[in-house]
């Protein structure tokens, strides 16, 4: 099946701790996304990789940091969550930076208590 | 930077009339690309509609959506509302000028179709 897949689906954690999400695109492309969607669904652009190059870095805090070890897998840490990164994290993928169309993965939701 | 405005959080039809959702979008560069992507409940966002031709009609599924560069709209319409229609809908815009990659999406309207 191609597609782009996330890990996990849901995760529940206390303020202060370390997560780590995981992100795969089968489907061959060569550039890869991180959104967040909060609870108001507002859906924004964190990262984008292009082929393992980090292209996009919208202003987000510190401790949130993706990795990229091949151009069909993305991941994101947070250090020291926050009560504000409870949201769902996106995970998308584009046959090549800027093609029109971008495919989302199921999310992983993130709930800080 | 960009820009993509929904004015309406959310619109309630009855079945069989007709949709319109409304999207105006602000960037700097003169060939935007703009998207509809719909997200229904407890499902992840997938692409209903793109353009890049101005003042050229886009279908798909049943919707449809024509780029106005001069006014700076991408409006989505249908001709007759369905009940599985209910959905999160996004107006996206593609930031063509530098090669990024990066959608700036509006803060997406919600239609709800009851019968």
């Amino acid at each position: 099946e191609t597609a782009v897949f996330q890990t996990p689906n849901y995760h529940v954690t206390q303020v202060g701790n370390e997560v780590s999400f995981n992100c795969k695109q089968t489907l061959g492309h060569d550039t890869m996304y991180w959104y967040k969607q909060d609870s108001k669904k507002l859906l924004k652009i964190m990262f984008s990789y292009n082929n393992k190059q980090l292209i996009v870095n919208e202003t987000v805090p510190r401790r949130f940091s993706p990795q990229s070890s091949d151009k069909a897998h993305l991941n994101l840490r947070i250090k020291s969550v926050e009560p504000e990164d409870s949201a769902v994290y996106l995970c998308a993928s584009s046959y090549r930076v800027g093609y029109a169309e971008q495919f989302f993965g199921p999310g992983t939701r993130l709930t800080v208590l | 930077g960009d820009s993509v405005t929904q004015t309406e959080g959310l619109v309630t039809l009855t079945e069989g009339l007709p949709v319109m959702l409304n999207c105006t979008y602000q960037t700097i560069y003169s060939n935007p690309f703009l998207f509809w992507y719909v997200q229904h409940l407890n499902e992840s966002p997938r692409l209903l509609l793109k353009s890049f031709t101005d003042n050229k009609r886009t279908e798909h599924q049943g919707f449809h959506a024509t780029l106005h560069k001069s006014s700076s709209s991408f409006h989505l319409q249908k001709s007759s509302a369905q009940l599985s229609d209910s959905a999160l809908y996004y107006c996206a815009l593609l930031h063509t000028g530098a090669n990024t990659g990066k959608l700036t999406f509006g803060h997406g309207t919600i239609l709800r179709v009851h019968p």
